[in-house]
This record gives C-alpha cells, structure tokens and sequence, in this order.
C-alpha cells in the first residue's frame, strides 16, 4: 500500500496569507494525485485532480503541482471560506489512500 | 447530474450488521463507478470499497475484506454497502462517492453521509 504524508499537520495562517501544504507517497504515483477540502459538518470537495488540474468551480487561487513523490497544494491568498482541512489522495493503484491532513486555521 | 444520499447508519452492536445504503436522485448513476469512504470520529478519510459502474469489480480495502460487500443496483440507482461483524473501529461517519466510468478514481462526486456507531 502507498503511505500519503502530509505536513504541516497544522497550519496557522492569517487572511490574505498564502498557504503551502505539502503531501508525499511512500513511491512515485506519477500525477495520479487528487486534493480535497473538507469543512467542519461538510462532505469533502475535490479541488485538485492529475496533481495539478483544478476541478470545476474552483477559484484560481487554489493550485497543484508536483509528481512522483512529492506535491503541494498553494493557496494564493487565504479568503475566510478557505479555513478547512485538506486532504491528498493517491489514486495510482488500489488500493487508495489518504493522506492525514492538513489543518488550514486562522492565525 | 449525480446527487447522493446515503442511508442506513445506526446504531449496532459489535458483532452485528447493517447495509448502507447510497441512492442517486440524478439520471447517471449507471455510468458511474462509486465508492465508500469513512471517516471515524475526529479522524482522517480511509477509504473502504470501490464498485465498477457495471457492477463486474469490487476492491476492498484490507480493513474489511471478507468483513464488508459492495453492491449495486443499477435498475434501482442505488448502492449498498453490507457490513458484517462490526467492531468498533468501524464507529464513523460513511460516505459515498465517485466518478464518472472511464475516468481516473479521483471522487468528484460526495454525498453528505450516514453516521454508524458500533457500541454495547
């Protein structure tokens, strides 16, 4: 099974800040890496699929890049609906997983 | 368009069963593959199983392989999700998602969950 790390656990940014969120595979699962948000009493939302494709609907401020092993997730400039939990998935073989998360709070 | 509603949580002694269930209310559910992810109590996402949109390949997380069945029934627009010999690790909030068949099993699609409790 691929391990997906994610760190910061959490991050403590300030409105208007950019964030960086890092996520990383136990092996190279190339681009096949999806991003999430999940908001407190909320189903997750994808973001972020192929690494570095945003999903329909997602604001420009949000991008992906990386491959292999090693991936970030940027959040341009944090708006206030932005504060969430995020989430990486590798969908490269199954079967699937997640990272643990990433805690996105206010500072 | 596809919108998911999972149904069937509860509260369910260890060593008991229950079915999930995911309905669709949109007109696609045929043509996509789905998926059960959970999320315990203050916890990450895991995922559970995946059913191919034909119904023809299941994958099962080794958590409960052998434990839990995927399901579907196209002609009813509903997914299931029987789960046997629960234990209390399986206390979580489960969702159902998924994707449209044919493209890469990131999930673009969520319903907002049932919650199950597994507790004497």
């Amino acid at each position: 099974e691929i391990v997906m790390t994610q760190s910061p656990a959490t991050l403590s940014v300030s409105p208007g800040e950019r964030a960086t969120l890092s996520c990383r595979a136990s092996q190279s699962v190339s681009t096949t890496l999806a991003w999430y948000q999940q908001k407190p009493g909320q189903a997750p939302r994808l973001l972020i699929y192929s690494a570095s494709t945003r999903a329909t609907g997602v604001p420009a401020r949000f991008s992906g890049s990386g491959s292999g092993t090693d991936f970030t997730l940027t959040i341009s400039s944090l708006q206030s609906e932005d504060f969430a939990v995020y989430y990486c998935q590798h969908y490269n073989k199954w079967p699937l997983t997640f990272g643990q998360g990433t805690k996105v709070e206010i500072k | 368009e596809v919108l998911l509603e999972e149904s069937g949580g509860g509260l369910v002694q260890p060593g008991g069963s229950l079915r999930l269930s995911c309905a669709d209310s949109g007109f696609t559910f045929s043509s996509y593959a789905l998926t059960w992810v959970r999320q315990a109590p203050g916890r990450g996402l895991e995922w559970v199983s995946t059913i191919s949109a034909n119904g023809r390949d299941t994958y099962y997380a080794d958590s409960v392989k052998g434990q839990f069945t995927i399901s579907r029934d196209n002609s009813k627009n509903t997914l299931y999700l029987q789960m046997n010999n629960l234990r209390a690790d399986d206390t979580g909030l489960y969702y159902c998602a998924g994707w449209r068949s044919g493209s890469p099993p990131y999930m673009d699609v969520w319903g907002q969950g049932t919650s199950v409790t597994v507790s004497s």
